[in-house]
């Protein structure tokens, strides 16, 4: 059974730094490619970015970039997602999701997210 | 980037009928080498994170009922539910896949009249 399993919930500062990660499971984690979704309070979902494990191939989005750090570590099937200095709009949940192909695929599973809280 | 939209905002439906999302994308999301259409629909229900539904614009996701029928092609898209259950509950999104960076439909939220 493929699964996704993402770090606990976060209270943090700004301008702290933060990393989260997801967890996977049943299937060859080098072969799918991570993405990372944000769903800001009440809001909609908005892709921040996405890796290939295989060889770090990473992909961000444009009005992200530079505001986070996608990585992945393949001897622990585990992907992560950091920020060097937060801010208080970070507040969001955040789900990492499977696709085989980027693009080219669906997000055929998710994590079942992350919750950060930036205070100011 | 490829800009989705959605209509309408939200609908509520009575039990047993049914539910219409439409999905409209800024430019093509299909290729003319395969035809297929990159689109694909999620459902997230409160407090869950988004679940697959359909994919290739009409390609039910293994164990989705059939209640549940996505059609469309190049632009513009729709999600069907034939028959609205109480489960249904839940905000209903569209995604295109066909280029980076993927972009999601602002969400339709569909309730029981």
């Amino acid at each position: 059974e493929v699964q996704l399993v993402q770090s606990g919930a976060e209270v943090k500062k700004a301008g702290e730094s933060l990393r989260i990660s997801c967890k996977t499971s049943g299937y060859t984690f080098s072969s799918y490619w991570i993405g990372w979704v944000r769903q800001m309070p009440g809001k909609g979902l908005e892709w921040m970015g996405i890796i290939y494990p295989g060889d770090s191939d990473t992909k961000y989005s444009p009005s992200l970039q530079g505001q986070v750090t996608i990585s992945a570590d393949k001897s622990i099937s585990t992907a992560y997602l950091h920020w060097s200095s937060l801010k208080a709009s970070d507040t969001a949940m955040y789900y990492c999701a499977r696709t085989i192909a980027a693009p080219g695929s669906k997000f055929d599973s998710w994590g079942q997210g992350t919750l950060v809280t930036v205070s100011s | 980037d490829i800009v989705m939209t959605q209509s309408p905002d939200s609908l509520a439906v009575s039990l047993g009928e049914r539910a219409t999302i439409n999905c409209k994308s800024s430019q093509s999301v299909s290729y003319s080498s395969n035809r297929k259409n990159y689109l694909a629909w999620y459902q997230q229900k409160s407090g869950q994170p988004p679940k697959l539904l359909i994919y290739w614009a009409s390609t039910r996701e293994s164990g989705v009922p059939d209640r549940f029928s996505g059609s469309g092609s190049g632009t513009d898209f729709t999600l069907t539910i034939s028959s609205l259950q109480a489960e249904d509950v839940a905000v209903y999104y569209c995604q295109q896949y066909h280029s980076t960076p993927l972009t999601f439909g602002p969400g339709t939220k569909v309730d029981i009249k």
